[in-house]
């Protein structure tokens, strides 16, 4: 079964407003967490680590006061997308890693108006 | 950071034909690369990975292999099947920390 959970897997919102996004590790404790984003038919990207306790590793270009990571406990990673624009719309991943194996969650398609 | 490129970006094959999906890394310190199956809206899944300390390995219709010295790896598939259609992607990883994912090969089977 399914190891890692995303809440929503759809939302739709209108420009300006801030969505928030979890990632639920469902078996393990995670100490790190990944947040991907993909656009249609596309690769994906890596945006973001999450880290427990401390501050997310944002990966080069990406805007860290956009895409706000919070990873308050080792169950619970949440992305929110600040004061969001269309060009936000995109397909988000998080993954957590055990070992060198990953296990992706479901994702969160999210649209702005 | 790693960099990770894969060829084709599409592909066609016959139904019981061969795929073959080629992705070169540029951080030699990757050690861990695994290929995932990505239908349309869902997650990834792994459908098959190997570490730096082997060259090859194969599962069922699946096969992977590794060319260390030039950072590439392939990933084939034999006998292919219309339930095979999907995303493919590549991905290198240093010890399953960061992943960092190719662009992707569309893979259509025409039956």
């Amino acid at each position: 079964g399914a190891v890692v959970s995303q809440h929503p897997s759809r939302v739709i919102c209108k420009s300006g407003t801030s969505v928030k996004i979890e990632c639920r590790s469902l078996d393990f404790q995670a100490t790190t967490m990944f947040w991907y984003r993909q656009f249609p038919k596309k690769s994906l990207m890596l945006m973001a680590t999450s880290n427990e306790g401390s501050k997310a590793t944002y990966e080069q270009g990406v805007e860290k006061d956009k895409f706000l990571i919070n990873h308050a406990s080792l169950t619970l990673s949440t992305l929110t997308v600040t004061s969001a624009h269309p060009e936000d719309s995109s397909f988000y991943i998080c993954s957590r890693s055990r070992g060198n194996e990953q296990f992706f969650g479901p994702g969160t398609r999210l649209t702005v108006l | 950071g790693e960099n990770v490129e894969q060829h084709p970006s599409t592909l066609s094959v016959q139904e019981g034909d061969s795929a073959v999906i080629k992705c070169t890394y540029s951080d030699s310190a990757s050690n861990y690369f695994p290929w995932y199956k990505q239908e349309l809206g869902k997650r990834p899944q792994l459908i098959i990975d190997i570490r730096s300390n082997v060259g090859e390995k194969k599962d069922q219709r699946i096969a992977v292999t590794l060319n260390k010295t030039a950072k590439h790896f392939s990933l084939h598939i034999t006998e292919t099947q219309p339930e095979d259609s999907a995303v493919y992607f590549c991905a290198a990883s240093i010890s399953g920390n960061q992943f960092y994912f190719g662009t992707g090969t569309s893979l259509t089977v025409i039956p």
